[in-house]
Parts: C-alpha cells; sequence; structure tokens
C-alpha cells in the first residue's frame, strides 16, 4: 500500500518542548496539505505545498510552526516551544497535480498531546 | 461561524435501517467531498461530487450534490454496524482564491450503527 504515511503516530511531550512530525505522501502527488484536529472538530486548514514550494499559510500557523518539504517529496512539520493548547490530531493530506486534483487522500495522523 | 453545517451531529439507529445526513452552506463550493473517519485514524475519502445536481452511488451509499453547489447529502441504505463512524463532508471554496485548494470542513455526523 502505498498511501500518505506519517511518523509517529502518538507524540506526548511537555510543555515548551519543540517537535516535529513527518509526511510522506502518495508517490508522484505533487501537492501536500497539513491540516489540525481537534476533538469535535472537523480537520482545519494549516499550510499547503506545491512541489517544494509552501503556497499558502492560515492564520492558524503562528510563528512558532514551520513546515517544510525541501525536494518535493516528504515533508515535516515542526512546533516551536509547544503549548496546552497545541494539542490535537496533526493529518497530513496529499493531491495529484492533474485532473480531480481536488481528491486529497489523508495519512492517519499524528497525535499530539502536550502535558 | 461555521461554513459547512452538518446535520445531525450524532445518529443512532438500528441495523438495516436506512439514514440521510446533510451538509449544508450559504457558500458555493467548486467540489465536494464525502469521508469517513474512525477514531484514532485520518478521514477516508468516500466521493467526491463537482457537478451541480450531481448523484453518485457506492454499494448502499448515494450522495447528492445540490443544484446551487451549496449543500449535500448523504443517504445510506440498509445501515450496517460496519458504517459506524465519523461522516466528514468538506468542500473546495469556488472563491478561495487562484491556486488555493484547502478544503473547508464540516464538523461531522457521528453515526453508530447498533447491531
Amino acid at each position: 500500500d502505498t498511501g500518505v504515511s506519517q511518523n509517529p503516530r502518538h507524540k506526548i511531550t511537555k510543555r515548551g518542548q519543540n517537535v516535529t512530525f513527518r509526511c510522506d505522501p502518495i508517490s508522484e502527488h505533487n501537492r501536500l496539505y497539513w491540516y489540525r484536529q481537534t476533538l469535535g472538530q472537523g480537520p482545519e486548514f494549516l499550510t499547503y505545498f506545491q512541489n517544494e514550494a509552501q503556497l499558502e499559510k492560515s492564520r492558524l500557523l503562528s510563528d512558532r510552526f514551520s513546515a517544510e518539504r525541501p525536494k518535493g517529496s516528504f515533508s515535516t512539520l515542526e512546533i516551536q516551544r509547544t503549548e496546552q493548547g497545541d494539542s490535537a490530531m496533526y493529518l497530513c493530506a496529499s493531491s495529484s497535480g492533474l485532473a480531480h486534483s481536488y481528491e486529497q487522500y489523508f495519512g492517519p495522523g499524528t497525535r499530539l498531546t502536550v502535558t | 461561524t461555521q461554513l459547512l453545517e452538518q446535520s445531525p451531529q450524532f445518529l443512532s439507529i438500528q441495523e438495516g435501517e436506512n439514514l440521510t445526513v446533510y451538509c449544508n452552506s450559504s457558500s458555493v463550493f467548486s467540489s465536494l467531498q464525502w469521508y469517513r473517519q474512525e477514531p484514532g485514524e485520518g478521514p477516508v475519502l468516500l466521493v467526491t461530487v463537482v457537478t451541480g445536481g450531481e448523484v453518485k452511488k457506492l454499494k448502499r451509499l448515494t450522495f447528492q450534490f445540490g443544484d446551487a453547489r451549496k449543500d449535500s447529502s448523504l443517504h445510506i441504505n440498509a445501515a450496517q454496524p460496519g458504517d459506524t463512524g465519523l461522516y466528514l463532508c468538506a468542500g473546495e471554496l469556488v472563491n478561495s482564491g487562484a491556486g488555493s485548494y484547502q478544503l473547508t470542513f464540516g464538523k461531522g455526523t457521528k453515526l453508530s450503527v447498533i447491531p
């Protein structure tokens, strides 16, 4: 199965620590998205890459958040100086740049708990 | 204000019953997707609709996109316990800007099918 993969699946960290998550998209998908989902809510858009270029960032993405996709393949999302409000499921999705590019395929997510 | 309103929020039914869940907005979407999500996992794409009035069938599931592309419904025939999960609708806004492919999600309908 060559779906979207995310690592780690779970992360528990103490307030103030930095964390980094990784996303490997479906092969040859040139668009990659990060979303955040809190309990009882649908996913909320954070940022979007086309190849290695970060083309859009949500206002939800504070200065403590940074995302990269250095070679246009995998992506990382780093949160610096974590706060309890950062506790959420972080979801990665990818889509092709061809027809039906609106179809986004999600990974299993990384569950972050900040204590 | 939630751009996509889903109803009902919770639904508990007996195996074999039929059900319909709704996704409504005052905004126009260029495409709309339905996902199913299980606890601790990422959303799984069920269907994409792009044309106003479009109806798609996937086994016991029937999806409809409103004529004005502002609303959608999901109907399940003869629900089974395996249908249990969180059903999310998500759309790409028409006026989201050139090159923007972010999805806007509803909060979801949590469905429980009791054997």
